[in-house]
């Protein structure tokens, strides 16, 4: 069985501050993860993936994760973030068949000017 | 970048009507799928169709519901006998190819609304 927790539902960080999103996973085997971004009013959008290459994974935008097997952690972060990095954000890990992604509950960014 | 299409973007219907939700997938990808997500929820997967048939379905998925692909390019969701719990944003999505790691396109959305 598969599943990911996401912790902090909201989180909201100055214009230019660290983001750090918190995503913690499930998986009986080895797990392909994913962080997905959405925007107001449109679907989601893929960020980066992690599928058992390299540990840390640079995606659009700036933002990175690093995937820490003995954590079992994959946490989303931006050096500094931006007004148009508002959004909700969606960490998913799917097995290795890829026929099904489990999503986590998801975390809203606010960015403060 | 290519584009899932999903129509229409909100729905409202009745209890207990019948509601067809619909999606173009990127057209030469061959994995579709279904997810919901009902308002402060994770988002849920709902439903796999590969090859003219469902691969995988998820509890949720009863046999109120039913997925087609009618014509090759749509691929529909519809929902027989709608309950107020319906209520949710359904996602369509598609992926390319054999490769398990493809990333799921995704399309914006239908929001249903059972009255």
């Amino acid at each position: 069985a598969q599943s990911v927790t996401q912790l902090g539902s909201h989180v909201s960080v100055s214009e230019g501050a660290l983001v750090l999103l918190r995503c913690n996973y499930s998986s009986s085997v080895p797990p392909y993860l994913f962080w997905y971004v959405q925007y107001p009013n449109q679907g989601l959008q893929l960020l980066l993936k992690y599928t058992s290459a390299a540990t840390l994974v640079k995606g659009i935008n700036g933002f990175e994760a690093e995937f820490k097997k003995s954590e079992t952690s994959f946490h989303l972060t931006k050096p500094s973030a931006h007004m148009s990095d508002a959004a909700e954000y969606f960490c998913a890990v799917s097995d290795q068949t890829g026929n099904q992604f489990y999503f986590g509950t998801g975390t809203s960014l606010t960015v403060i000017p | 970048e290519p584009e899932v299409t999903q129509t229409p973007s909100h729905q409202v219907t009745q209890m207990g009507q019948e509601v067809i939700l619909r999606c173009v997938p990127i057209s030469n990808h061959l994995y579709f799928y279904w997810y919901r997500q009902i308002l402060g929820q994770k988002v849920e997967f709902l439903v796999s169709f590969y090859n003219n048939e469902i691969s995988e379905k998820s509890e949720i998925f009863d046999d109120q519901f039913s997925v087609e692909r009618p014509d090759g390019s749509n691929f529909t969701l519809k929902i027989r006998s709608t309950k107020l719990e319906d209520s949710a944003m359904y996602f369509c999505a598609s992926r390319d190819g054999h490769l398990t790691n493809e990333k799921l396109f995704f399309g914006s959305g239908t929001q249903l609304s059972v009255l």
